[in-house]
């Protein structure tokens, strides 16, 4: 079993969608928790960056981490053309150090004019 | 300048040159990393760190040599790649213990 398992896609939605990324964890260690959003030939850029479980809310995006089914999400509403990306979820343990950050391998998702 | 900067952005080389890539963080954090980057594939954490020292070497070939001579610069020295070292190599700095990774546009190499 992979640490961190991520539906590659692609995933297409229209203009105007509630968009659902998941990302689930086998580490119960895992304490903190990322969503990058990676554009064509460009590098990761941080989204969103929550501890421990709980919701996290930040204009069209919200962050859900829940620990007891190691699962998270996130969730884009009103999503727009410019939300075509690829979203990367990672995850790290207590210490928090960046060598112990596990990555899922993305998620390619397409937003339809 | 702001952020992660890495260069070059694009590389070809042949499988006998010699090639560096260069990263440069204005964050003020003390850890820089080198990951690759595969279609399809998770990030594969390469090279880290800390305060200049290096504390991880995550089982990569020696045809890839890190060098940080200070907590802002990091490079990446190449020789006598293999076509499937072409990739994106991404470098990214963090401030150990309290901060997540922040990373550059990287490099996207091709090895033919």
């Amino acid at each position: 079993q992979k640490e961190v398992e991520q539906d590659p896609g692609p995933l297409s939605v229209p203009e105007g969608a509630i968009v659902s990324l998941n990302c689930t964890y086998s580490n119960s260690a895992f304490q903190y928790f990322m969503w990058y959003r990676q554009y064509s030939r460009k590098g990761p850029e941080l989204l969103m960056y929550t501890y421990s479980s709980g919701n996290k809310e930040d204009g069209r995006f919200t962050a859900q981490v829940d620990k007891s089914s190691k699962y998270i999400s996130l969730f884009i509403r009103d999503s727009q053309p410019s939300d075509s990306a690829t979203y990367l979820c990672a995850m790290s343990g207590e210490r928090n150090y960046g060598q112990n950050f596990v990555f899922g391998p993305g998620t390619r998702l397409s937003v339809l004019p | 300048e702001t952020g992660v900067t890495q260069t070059p952005r694009h590389l070809v080389m042949g499988m006998t040159n010699k090639k560096s890539l260069k990263c440069e963080q204005h964050l003020g954090h003390n850890a820089m990393y080198w990951y690759k980057q595969s279609a399809k594939k998770p990030l594969e954490l390469m090279f880290v760190y800390n305060f200049k020292e290096q504390t991880e070497n995550n089982s990569v070939p020696s045809r890839f040599s890190p060098e940080c001579p200070n907590s802002s610069h990091l490079f990446l020295h190449l020789h006598t790649l293999q076509p499937e070292d072409s990739a994106l190599y991404l470098c990214a700095s963090s401030q150990e213990g309290g901060s997540p990774l922040h990373f550059g546009n990287g490099t996207r190499l091709t090895v033919t």
